[in-house]
């Protein structure tokens, strides 16, 4: 098993160009997440879906959108990059069984937006 | 929103010292969570704790889930150079709707080890 798997894994972008993040993961997790680390601010939640066809907001969703066509991938796009989205970004994936909320990381990706 | 305040923000020890970090909450959680982060990598997850009390161990790593249920703590004994990293908690507050879904994340504690 891959686990998580984040592609890729370093971009640098020009202010106002677009690109999509893909995130996949083998474990046949229902729920999956994409956060962002910024120094000092640790991990913020952006989108998450839980399931195949939904997505829904986290704390810091402007300027971002997703998408979850299948179980297994989960797309973070950015339409317009701005300078204030430089940061490293996370897709993690959870199990949905019982009460267990272990949320599983990817590698991250590295956006520079100058 | 709900906040976690994870101390200490850093600190430096020598190598074979126990290490103690905590976390603490104004609102109640239902689980606990510690992870590690490695330089340039994803957040590992080394404990999972699930009820008030609860106190569970992974080699040399303990943390136990606060009898309030509003803090954790996370011990580290006789370290060694690997243990450098960041560690965060996170919890989860809710057994259903939104709160059930996400995790609240501290912002972590960097830790340094002095060979």
């Amino acid at each position: 098993n891959a686990g998580v798997t984040q592609t890729p894994k370093f971009r640098v972008l020009k202010t106002g160009q677009s690109m999509t993040l893909l995130c996949a993961q083998d474990m046949n997790h229902e729920y999956m997440y994409w956060y962002r680390q910024d120094p000092g601010m640790g991990l913020r939640l952006i989108h998450y879906s839980v399931g195949e066809g939904t997505t829904a907001k986290g704390e810091v969703p402007d300027g971002y959108n997703v998408s979850r066509l299948k179980k297994q991938n989960f797309l973070l796009g950015l339409e317009s990059a701005a300078p204030s989205q430089t940061s490293v970004y996370f897709c993690a994936s959870r199990l949905m069984v019982g009460l267990t909320y272990e949320q599983y990381f990817g590698p991250g990706t590295r956006l520079t937006v100058t | 929103g709900q906040q976690l305040n994870q101390s200490p923000q850093s600190m430096f020890i020598q190598e074979g010292e126990d290490v103690s970090m905590n976390c603490t909450s104004s609102s109640i959680f239902n689980t606990w969570l510690w992870y590690k982060q490695d330089p340039g990598e994803g957040p590992v997850l080394l404990i999972a704790l699930y009820k008030a009390g609860e106190l569970t161990s992974n080699g040399r790593l303990t943390a136990q889930f606060g009898i309030t249920r509003k803090d954790s703590f996370l011990n580290i004994s006789a370290s060694i150079p690997s243990d450098v990293g960041i560690y965060f908690c996170a919890g989860q507050s809710g057994y259903s709707g939104a709160g059930s879904y996400q995790l609240t994340f501290g912002k972590g504690t960097k830790l340094s080890v002095i060979p």
